[in-house]
C-alpha cells in the first residue's frame, strides 16, 4: 500500500529564515504522482505542485522549491525567506491508482509557524 | 476559473436531521471527490465520481449518501449522523480520475449535536 511520512509534526521559524519540510513516500508503482498542498487556518487546501515519477528535475517557483529524489523516495519542500503568511499546515500526498479511480494518500501534515 | 465552491460554510445539525452539502465546479473537470477531515488530521477520501458515476466508495457508512446530478455538481446527503461525524467536509475536482492535481473547495464545517 502507498504511504507518505512527514516526520516533522511542527516547525517554528522566525520570518526570513529558510525552512525545509520533509516528505518520504512508499509505493510499489513505477508511475506515480506526488503533490504538495497548503492548508491555511481558513481550511481550504491549496494546490502547490504536482510531480510525476519520471521527472526528477527540481522545481523553483518564487520562494518555493522542491527537491525530488527517487533514490531516497523523498520529495522535500523548501521555503526561502519565510513570511508570516506562510504559516499553515503543509501536506505531502501520493497518488494511488485504483481500478476505478485515483485517490490521494496524504501524509500527516507539518504545521509551520512563522513568527514576525 | 480554478474555483470549487461549497455550501454551506458551516452546518449544525441534530442526529435526526436530514441535510445536504453542495459542491460546484465550472472547470470542466470530470472527476469529483468528497473528503472528510477531522481536526489535526489529513483529509480522508470518502467518494470519487468519475464522469458522473460513482467509482470509489471508501466503505463509508450509509448515513452518507453522495449524488452527482451533472458534471458540475456534487452533493452529499446526510441522515441520522452521529456526533463523531463532526468534521470539515471537503469537495475536490480534477480533470479526470488519473493522476491530475485535485482542486479543493473551502469546505463545510459540520457539527452534529
Amino acid at each position: 500500500a502507498q504511504k507518505v511520512t512527514q516526520a516533522q509534526t511542527e516547525i517554528s521559524v522566525v520570518e526570513k529564515e529558510d525552512v525545509t519540510l520533509d516528505c518520504v513516500y512508499e509505493t510499489r508503482d513505477t508511475t506515480y504522482y506526488l503533490f504538495w498542498y497548503k492548508q491555511p487556518p481558513s481550511g481550504e487546501l491549496v494546490f502547490l505542485i504536482r510531480r510525476n515519477s519520471f521527472d526528477e528535475q527540481n522545481e523553483i517557483s518564487g520562494r518555493y522549491s522542491w527537491n525530488f529524489q527517487k533514490s531516497t523516495s523523498s520529495f522535500n519542500f523548501t521555503i526561502t525567506a519565510s513570511q508570516v503568511v506562510d504559516s499553515a499546515v503543509y501536506f505531502c500526498a501520493l497518488s494511488e491508482f485504483m481500478e476505478y479511480g485515483n485517490k490521494l494518500v496524504f501524509g500527516a501534515g507539518t504545521i509551520l509557524r512563522v513568527k514576525s | 476559473d480554478t474555483e470549487v465552491t461549497q455550501t454551506p460554510k458551516h452546518l449544525v445539525m441534530g442526529m435526526t436531521n436530514k441535510k445536504s452539502l453542495k459542491c460546484e465546479q465550472h472547470m470542466g473537470h470530470r472527476a469529483m471527490y468528497w473528503y472528510k477531515q477531522k481536526a489535526k488530521k489529513p483529509p480522508e477520501l470518502m467518494f470519487v465520481y468519475s464522469y458522473e458515476k460513482l467509482s470509489i466508495n471508501e466503505s463509508v457508512p450509509s448515513r452518507f449518501s453522495p449524488e452527482c446530478p451533472n458534471s458540475s455538481l456534487l452533493n452529499l446527503h446526510l441522515h441520522a449522523l452521529q456526533p463523531e461525524d463532526s468534521a470539515l467536509y471537503l469537495c475536490a475536482s480534477s480533470q479526470d480520475r488519473g493522476g491530475n492535481e485535485q482542486f479543493f473547495g473551502p469546505g463545510t464545517r459540520l457539527t452534529v449535536l
